[in-house]
């Protein structure tokens, strides 16, 4: 599985944009770049994801370096609600099972 | 649209006692996975279901787990004679298939703790 690093934790203030790093150097090209977060006492929840071009929806954007080494996700404006841990991920294929497997994770606190 | 549902979102129980935990997927949905996660962990995979297929049983940690899923939809997890290290977060996962760029989408999950 290709591993990613992030940073353990982070701080936003409310209404700026959010700006999550991951680090993910020995990406496959044919793996695709997840993320999720984690809300206190939820289950995770998807936000976006993207193989090499950039992506954005309802909730956020993804930006891919063009070698895929790392990534970005945009949260545009940020709110108190997105105070969560969010994590990167790099699907792993093997005949078409999808195990998902989290690391650590960033926490991103919102700031009033 | 509806979510993954699972139930319950709490269980206590004495050590030595079975539980069974429930998924219901995402309605469609062919692909169910279940994870557990310990306090301040990452995700454990456990187990993965695929349509009629065989299920990936290879995460699962003793042969106290089973799951079975039922018609292609609902599954069960079940947990015999429960252990103490057996208290998690049980995390259900279902997806609309098994290709690499179909997310998962998880449950609340089902807080079980062993006394």
């Amino acid at each position: 599985d290709a591993k990613t690093t992030q940073p353990t934790s982070m701080d936003c203030a409310e209404g700026r944009a959010a700006n999550l790093p991951c680090n993910h150097s020995t990406i496959s090209g044919n793996e695709y770049v997840y993320w999720y977060r984690q809300i206190h006492s939820q289950g995770p929840q998807y936000i976006i994801h993207g193989l090499k071009n950039n992506e954005t929806n309802e909730m956020a954007s993804l930006i891919i370096t063009e070698d895929r080494k790392s990534s970005t996700l945009i949260l545009p404006h940020a709110t108190l609600r997105d105070t969560a841990v969010y994590y990167c991920i790099v699907r792993v294929a093997a005949g078409g099972y999808q195990k998902v497997t989290f690391g650590t994770g960033t926490k991103l606190q919102v700031i009033p | 649209g509806a979510g993954v549902s699972q139930s319950p979102s709490n269980k206590v129980t004495e050590k030595g006692k079975d539980v069974e935990l429930r998924c219901d997927p995402i309605s469609g949905h062919t692909a169910l996975y279940w994870y557990r996660q310990s306090l301040g962990q990452g995700l454990e995979f456990l187990i993965y279901f695929q349509g009629n297929s065989a299920p990936d049983k290879s995460g699962l940690p003793s042969d106290r787990f089973s799951a079975e899923r039922t018609g292609g939809s609902v599954s069960t997890l079940t947990i015999q004679r429960t252990q103490q290290e057996d208290s998690a977060v049980y995390l259900c996962a279902s997806s609309s298939d098994s290709l690499d760029n179909q997310p998962q989408h998880f449950g609340d999950g089902t807080r079980l703790s062993i006394l």
